[in-house]
């Protein structure tokens, strides 16, 4: 079984352009989170779905950060314009959701992103 | 959800079983300990979970102290490939209300020596 795909896995721009990541979560998982992680740190929540319904966003710097997940499958996190503090590694993760008393989410590997 | 003290480091011979632990003296009596893996530039890898009772997987054990205050990852026989961050995360149910995501602490880098 696939597990969560990312793309792509490298990103590098210049400060001020658009960027956007691409995540395929496990097949029949509705619950797909986007996270961050700054270098020598742990990851940290920016935007959670269920299906296709953003219901934890409090973390998403929604001047520039946006994402959607269209059709409850797939998900888009975009940044525009990108800043030098951007650069970081976002982490694509899923789990089954809603009706799990535990619900373990799985990792995609992440697009390193560095803006110039 | 309960705070994590994990060891910043620790390094293992190849083949010797490498005793990972950490400390939750807050944790309540809903809540799970979770350990996730994270090899160098990958996305973190779920290991094991549990909440009162030892568990085993393939990959390995969990040992939780009868007061539920600390836990133990063990991995039975390291081999170079283990060598990563490994975070410590309590959470709770989701029908206890705890947050969805996970909180990840600083973890701890094991390095396993050949």
């Amino acid at each position: 079984e696939a597990g969560v795909v990312q793309s792509p896995r490298y990103k590098i721009i210049e400060k001020k352009q658009p960027v956007a990541f691409w995540c395929n979560p496990i097949s029949g998982h509705n619950t797909l989170y986007w996270y961050l992680q700054n270098l020598g740190q742990g990851p940290e929540l920016l935007i959670r779905y269920e299906n296709e319904e953003a219901v934890d966003d409090s973390q998403l710097p929604k001047d520039r950060f946006s994402a959607e997940r269209l059709k409850g499958v797939d998900s888009t996190l975009k940044i525009q314009p990108a800043e030098l503090g951007d650069s970081a590694v976002y982490l694509c993760a899923s789990s089954l959701g809603i009706g799990r008393t535990t619900d373990t989410q799985y990792f995609g590997p992440g697009t390193r992103l560095t803006v110039l | 959800d309960a705070k994590t003290t994990q060891p910043p480091s620790m390094d293992c011979a190849e083949g010797r079983a490498a005793n990972l632990p950490c400390n939750h003296s807050t944790i309540s009596g809903n809540e799970y300990v979770y350990w996730y893996r994270q090899i160098h530039s990958q996305g973190p890898q779920y290991i094991i979970h549990g909440l009162k009772n030892n568990e085993t997987n393939e990959m390995a054990s969990l040992i939780i102290t009868e007061d539920r205050k600390s836990s133990t990852l063990i991995l039975p026989h390291a081999t170079l490939r283990d060598t990563a961050v490994y975070y410590c995360i309590v959470r709770g149910t989701i029908s206890s209300g705890s947050a969805r995501q996970l909180t990840f602490g600083s973890g701890t880098q094991l390095t396993v020596l050949p």
